[in-house]
């Protein structure tokens, strides 16, 4: 199993929605990431904080508000979406933002899609 | 901008099959080398990383990877692949222009019968 916990799992929603997902992990990493992963694509950077604070956007579209309370949390509040939004999203964490050896610890993901 | 080329995008093989996939990358400063796996319905999980010392790293379950720094390749190996090892693998790096970003490659589905 792994460390880092996203919830829900699935998620539906309809192009006029506001949904959020939310990303805990409690082994004191001070880096969390999210990711949208296509299918049989590999995962895309969409967001980075460093300790609480953002510190890499990849041009997302606005329709993509991530939000991070703590150093525990993280969350990715949707609204508007469109159909080519539906994907897995991947959220990450590593223990040092200045420290790149240390590998990206991934949860399991939440399977979004835009009807 | 760094980018991860993995040229092999299916493989099968049989079991006790030797496995090499290749992951080439394009930056010519320092990187941190890292090769994933995703299990069948499972998170990405780390195989094994590279960023200093003994170019040949040993990661979990049998696996290995070789840097070459003149090839800017950091291929992944097994000697003996087992039909558990059907999964997605994945080379990303992240280089000294910014270590929080993480690039990964295509990816590589093996497929191993038994």
């Amino acid at each position: 199993d792994t460390e880092v916990t996203q919830t829900p799992k699935h998620l539906v929603m309809g192009m006029t929605n506001k949904k959020s997902l939310k990303c805990e992990q409690h082994m004191g990493h001070r880096a969390m990431y999210w990711y949208k992963q296509k299918a049989k694509k590999p995962p895309e950077l969409m967001f980075v904080y460093s300790y609480e604070k953002l510190s890499i956007n990849e041009s997302v579209p606005s329709r993509f508000s991530p939000e991070c309370p703590n150093s525990s949390l993280l969350n990715l509040h949707l609204h508007a979406l469109q159909p080519e939004d539906s994907a897995l999203y991947l959220c990450a964490s590593s223990q040092d933002p200045d420290r790149g050896y240390q590998p990206q610890h991934f949860g399991d993901g939440t399977r979004l899609s835009i009807l | 901008a760094q980018s991860v080329s993995q040229h092999n995008h299916h493989v099968i093989l049989s079991e006790a099959a030797s496995l090499e996939l290749g992951c080439n990358y394009s930056y010519g400063g320092t990187v941190n080398l890292f090769w994933y796996v995703q299990y069948p319905g499972q998170h990405l999980q780390l195989l094994l990383k590279y960023f200093s010392g003994d170019p040949l790293v040993k990661g979990i379950k049998g696996f290995e990877a070789e840097f070459i720094k003149s090839k800017f390749s950091f291929n992944l190996r097994k000697p003996s692949v087992q039909w558990s090892d059907t999964a997605e693998y994945f080379c990303a790096v992240n280089a000294d222009t910014g270590f929080q970003k993480l690039v990964f490659g295509t990816g590589t589905r093996l497929l191993v019968s038994p």
